[in-house]
């Protein structure tokens, strides 16, 4: 089973400052690596597939970098709604497994 | 419009069965995977396994291997997870969503509540 170490598990940081979350893979995954959002009561959201791809409606603000075991999602300048909880998964190896998720926080 | 409607939230006691549902609408259910993923209270998102309609093809993660039953029904483009003895560790928010690159589509989730 493929595990998915993500870092850091909190991240504070100010609207307008750049976020920089890691997802590392103890296996490669090729580019087969999916990054999702969480708020509160409510489901998460797909924001980038196949490491680098924005899904629909996604903002250029978001983008997703990396291929084999380290991958990077980039938040170019955070927006007060930006803050949640993020969450890395791969689709290379069945389980499908999940990171255990960067909390982003407003500092 | 693609939609994934999950049933109600459910209140159980430990031993019971049950079966959850997710209906897909606006797309081609027997062309996508349709997954489960469960959220304890306050924790993460985990990956239980994933049914593709089209042909019953069905994984398992081993850690819900043996403990949920995934199936689904592409008559009335219904997938199902359900349980044949519930413990009070079940207690989580469960989802399914559309796999297509990533999990493109979420349900809104279902609540379900073991306790004695």
């Amino acid at each position: 089973e493929i595990v998915l170490t993500q870092s850091p598990a909190t991240l504070s940081l100010s609207p307008g400052e750049r976020a920089t979350l890691s997802c590392r893979a103890s296996q490669s995954v090729s580019s087969y690596l999916a990054w999702y959002q969480q708020k509160p009561g409510q489901a998460p959201r797909l924001l980038i597939y196949d490491a680098s791809n924005r899904a629909t409606g996604i903002p250029a603000r978001f983008s997703g970098s990396g291929s084999g075991t380290d991958f990077t999602l980039t938040i170019s300048s955070l927006e007060p709604e930006d803050f949640a909880v993020y969450y890395c998964q791969q689709r290379s190896n069945w389980p499908h497994s999940f990171g255990q998720g960067t909390k982003l926080e407003i500092k | 419009e693609v939609q994934l409607v999950q049933s109600g939230a459910e209140v159980k006691k430990p031993g019971e069965s049950l079966k959850i549902s997710c209906k897909g609408s606006g797309y081609s259910f027997t062309g996508y995977w349709i997954g489960w993923v469960r959220q304890m209270p306050g924790k993460g998102l985990e990956w239980m396994g994933i049914i593709y309609p089209g042909d019953s093809d069905t994984r398992y993660s081993p850690s819900f291997q043996g403990q949920v039953t995934i199936s689904a029904d592409k008559s009335i483009t219904t997938a199902y997870l359900q349980w044949s003895s519930l413990k009070a560790s079940d207690t989580a928010i469960y989802y399914c969503a559309r796999s297509n690159g990533g999990f493109d589509y979420w349900g809104q989730g279902t609540l379900v509540t073991v306790s004695s």
